[in-house]
């Protein structure tokens, strides 16, 4: 999968706890994304990154952040995790050197929040 | 609203057969659109783009057309094989930026 590693590949947590996935890329590329992937909706963004320390908003950004302090590692935190997050996770990463870049995507990460 | 269609009904051709595969969107000038395939419990693999610039875009079997017009991409499979059965979903780019919007996938079926 293009050099990027997702965990935990799966987890189960209860509702209130706090959740980070981890993603780790060894392609050196400047963006990072997080997706999510739900039943009738398909892959929506929750937030990316643009280089090191900075990051932006997508369309379901509400209850998660995120962090990059490194080009490798993009981190996806759930402060308070809620039944509704219970979701499939992909990370994803592109060059970014040039308009209309494919996107590379890990292999995911399957979370339950009970 | 800004959305991105496909059509959640899955497609079931037969093998030789060519499927198409629709991408409608509302409310975006896309730079470009793009195509990935999902197998089950896999990610996405991109498999073609097209700029807005650009009528068609040919790769193998595959073919993708996009009319700016029409804000719609058609996504062509010649000579389908049962090896092509998985979700295939568009994308395009926000406002020109590196957010990817995806539409949420058609499954093809291809009966042997």
């Amino acid at each position: 999968d293009a050099g990027i590693t997702q965990s935990p590949r799966h987890k189960v947590t209860e509702t209130g706890t706090p959740v980070t996935l981890r993603c780790h890329q060894t392609e050196n590329h400047r963006y990072m994304y997080w997706y999510r992937q739900d039943p009738g909706h398909g892959l929506r963004l929750i937030h990316y990154s643009y280089g090191v320390k900075d990051t932006d908003k997508g369309e379901v950004s509400d209850g998660y952040s995120v962090s990059r302090s490194k080009t490798e590692d993009f981190l996806l935190t759930l402060e308070s995790a809620t039944s509704s997050q219970t979701s499939v996770y992909f990370c994803a990463i592109s060059p970014g050197t040039g308009e209309g870049e494919k996107l590379f995507f890990g292999s995911g990460t399957q979370l339950s929040v009970l | 609203s800004q959305k991105i269609e496909q059509n959640s009904e899955a497609l079931n051709i037969q093998e030789g057969k060519t499927a198409t595969l629709t991408c409608n969107y509302t409310n975006y000038s896309p730079a470009y659109l793009q195509w990935y395939r999902q197998d089950p419990g896999r990610g996405p693999v991109f498999l073609l783009l097209i700029r807005e610039n650009e009528k068609e875009k040919r790769k193998e079997r595959l073919k993708v057309t996009f009319d700016t017009t029409l804000k719609q991409s058609l996504f062509h499979i010649t000579a389908s094989q049962p090896a092509d059965s998985a979700t295939y979903l568009c994308a395009l780019d926000e406002d020109s930026s590196y957010k990817l919007i995806f539409g949420s996938g058609t499954r093809l079926l291809v009966r042997p």
